[in-house]
């Protein structure tokens, strides 16, 4: 089983529709969960991270996390095509340094 | 610096040689990781370095594959003797202590032929 696992897609969702991405995780010990957005051809860059069960919100992102569940998943309202691209989930175990990453989801945002 | 800027983007090699791959992070920011990327996968973790402290060492793939992070600042990735399967892009990032995000720089983009 892999420690952290992501459906690689391509999740293709219309203009202005919810974006639904989701990562399970395999260590009870990981504590911080971040997502992360990679264009393609680029570095990736950190678009929220949580470290609490419940929702966190910012802007027209939503992290949800479900410890007991071992998942987090990102919700992407009013989806724009700029926000194609691949989102990659990574958890942080404990007061470990590793930063543990899933493949990723490619998203696809059709007009 | 402005950002983590990593050298060369790009480096072309022949199987059976060493390469060097240079990362400077942002300047004061006490974390560095080394990350590897192949074609269509995840990332995967390569070595940490915080501070003063010992590095954590427990992703480099096998003894082929050294760190050395002087000063407290540019870190060098050293691939000896690599291989075809060495091919990937090998991200850099830092992250100043106590933060939550992690910086990544362009990365450098390593082809074994």
């Amino acid at each position: 089983q892999k420690e952290v696992e992501q459906n690689s897609g391509p999740l293709s969702v219309p203009e202005g529709a919810i974006a639904s991405l989701n990562c399970t995780y395999s260590d009870r010990g990981s504590q911080s969960f971040f997502w992360y957005r990679q264009y393609s051809g680029k570095s990736p860059e950190l678009i929220m991270f949580i470290y609490s069960n419940g929702d966190k919100e910012d802007g027209r992102f939503t992290a949800q996390l479900n410890k007991a569940s071992q998942y987090v998943s990102l919700l992407i309202r009013d989806s724009q095509p700029s926000d194609s691209a691949t989102y990659l989930c990574a958890v942080k175990v404990g007061g470990g340094n590793k930063l543990t990453f899933g493949t990723g989801t490619q998203l696809k945002v059709e007009l | 610096g402005a950002g983590v800027s990593q050298s060369p983007s790009n480096k072309v090699t022949e199987k059976g040689k060493d390469v060097e791959l240079r990362c400077d992070p942002i300047s004061g920011h006490t974390a560095l990781y080394w990350y590897r990327q192949s074609l269509g996968q995840g990332l995967e973790f390569l070595i940490y370095f915080q501070g003063n402290s010992a590095p954590d060492k427990s992703g480099l793939p096998s003894d082929r594959f050294s760190a050395e992070r002087t000063g407290g600042s540019v870190s060098t990735l050293t691939i000896q003797r690599t291989q075809q399967e060495d091919s990937a892009v090998y991200l850099c990032a830092s992250r100043r202590q106590g933060g939550a995000e992690a910086f990544f720089g362009q990365g450098t983009r390593l082809t074994v032929v």
